[in-house]
């Protein structure tokens, strides 16, 4: 059964680098990784997205090995307003040909003051 | 504002009740999609249109959820004999998709908070 896998959560202080890591099996040959930040009670907020090697924006870098069973989200300097769930967002086989873009569980970040 | 917008936004029905939710995207987008999302859990798709045409509808979850875009622009998910499992909140997010790629970037709406008593 495709499926991806992220930390349920994570803790940080102020400040600091976050790198979260979402593991994804049978992800589709020529999609994209795409990343997402929602807070409570709000859809989901486009972050970042890439195919393979590094991607960097203003806000995050997203760092994909060759292999593309994973991805990470990198976020530098961690503030309050940081503080949300983070989920991937990967196309994965669905059997007979098909692929279904599939959403992670999420990764509750919590930053710390 | 020019993003996603669903109405209504938050929605609560009796059992047995037929309930339709809005979705009005972005107006040069031409993907429109539909999600639900549980408490917890992350968005879950349902089903999704290029255009007019519904080019995924197999993960619709039975047959009391339906769901059109009649001209390309709005979309309406409909669903019937509402069940007490059927809370949840349903995102619509719209794209535009250059191809036939499954990863354009979505842009979501805040989304219809479905309460079934």
């Amino acid at each position: 059964l495709a499926k991806t896998t992220q930390p349920i959560s994570m803790d940080s202080y102020e400040g600091q680098e976050v790198n979260i890591t979402c593991s994804h099996n049978n992800i589709a040959t020529n999609d994209y990784i795409t990343w997402y930040q929602q807070f409570p009670s709000q859809g989901p907020r486009f972050i970042i997205q890439g195919y393979k090697t590094k991607v960097t924006n203003e806000v995050a870098s997203l760092f994909i090995p060759a292999d593309r069973k994973s991805s990470t989200l990198s976020l530098p300097r961690v503030s309050l307003s940081d503080t949300a769930v983070y989920y991937c967002l990967v196309p994965l086989y669905s059997g007979a040909g098909s692929y279904q873009l599939t959403f992670g569980k999420g990764t509750k970040l919590s930053v710390i003051p | 504002d020019t993003g996603v917008s669903q109405n209504p936004r938050h929605k609560i029905t009796k059992r047995g009740q037929n309930v339709t939710f809005r979705c009005d995207p972005i107006s040069e987008h031409n993907r429109l999609y539909w999600y639900r999302q549980t408490l917890g859990q992350g968005p879950e798709f349902l089903t999704y249109f290029q255009n007019e045409a519904q080019l995924e509808k197999s993960r619709l979850l039975s047959d009391r959820f339906s769901a059109e875009r009649p001209k390309g622009s709005f979309s309406t998910l409909e669903i019937q004999r509402t069940e007490q499992g059927d809370s949840a909140m349903y995102l619509c997010a719209s794209s535009l998709a250059l191809g036939y790629s499954n990863t354009d970037t979505q842009y979501f709406g805040p989304g219809t908070r479905l309460t079934v008593l």
